[in-house]
């Protein structure tokens, strides 16, 4: 149980292009959702959490206008790259959790691998 | 402010024992995660702590001293496969996972 799907696993598009990455939970409903960016041989960065039906919260320095995320049902979760450059070219994953408190461990999609060119 | 530290990297024989571990300085605490990360993978989900004391599962344990604010992963029999990084994360009250860095463990024959 609590998989999570995340899709495109690879995106490779020319600078100014957005990008769209999706991140299902497939067998459970996810109240929480969350975004992180990885470069490589560093830690996971915590983008924004986004909670279904509300607007995501941003952790500081990262551009709201500029990473899109909707949260539009308990399973689907979306993170929109607009008009992206080279620097944004990093490992993105995102993660499902299915209550708010408790002991509820995240649970990782594949991740994406963002390359602009 | 919240802090998670652990090793940076680590080496050990397969075959062997290794541990690795972490602290933490949290605002509240609601349990301390471990995760395994391969080189070029997302994150996989290993062991939940919230009450002191080691819990076991197959090779690897996880051990959580609330009053020390310090945990640690025990792998046993380790196999070439378990070379990964391995992330601590503790939960605050506000039940927002702190991360560390991330300890890559690389294993030798």
């Amino acid at each position: 149980g609590a998989v999570v799907s995340q899709h495109p696993s690879w995106v490779i598009c020319k600078s100014g292009t957005s990008v769209k990455i999706e991140c299902r939970s497939l067998d459970f409903q996810a109240t929480t959702m969350f975004w992180y960016r990885q470069f490589p041989k560093q830690s996971l960065m915590l983008m924004a959490t986004s909670n279904e039906g509300s607007k995501a919260t941003y952790e500081q320095g990262v551009e709201k206008d500029k990473f899109l995320i909707n949260h539009a049902s308990l399973t689907l979760s979306t993170l929109t790259v607009t008009s992206a450059h080279p620097e944004d070219s990093s490992f993105y994953i995102c993660s499902a959790r299915v209550a708010t408190g408790g002991s509820q461990p995240q649970h990782f999609g594949d991740g994406t691998r963002l390359s602009i060119l | 402010g919240q802090n998670i530290d652990q090793p940076t990297e680590m080496t050990a024989t397969e075959g062997a024992i290794v541990q690795i571990n972490c602290t933490y300085q949290t605002s509240g605490f609601n349990g301390l995660f471990w995760y395994q990360q391969h080189a070029g993978e997302a994150p996989t989900f290993l062991s939940y702590n919230v009450l002191d004391g080691l819990e076991e599962k197959g090779r690897f344990s996880s051990f959580l001293s609330r009053s020390k604010g310090y945990s640690y992963l025990l792998l046993k029999e380790l196999q070439m496969k378990d070379s990964a990084s391995y992330l601590c994360a503790a939960m605050d009250s506000n039940y927002q996972l702190i991360w560390g860095a991330g300890t890559k463990l690389i294993i030798k024959p």
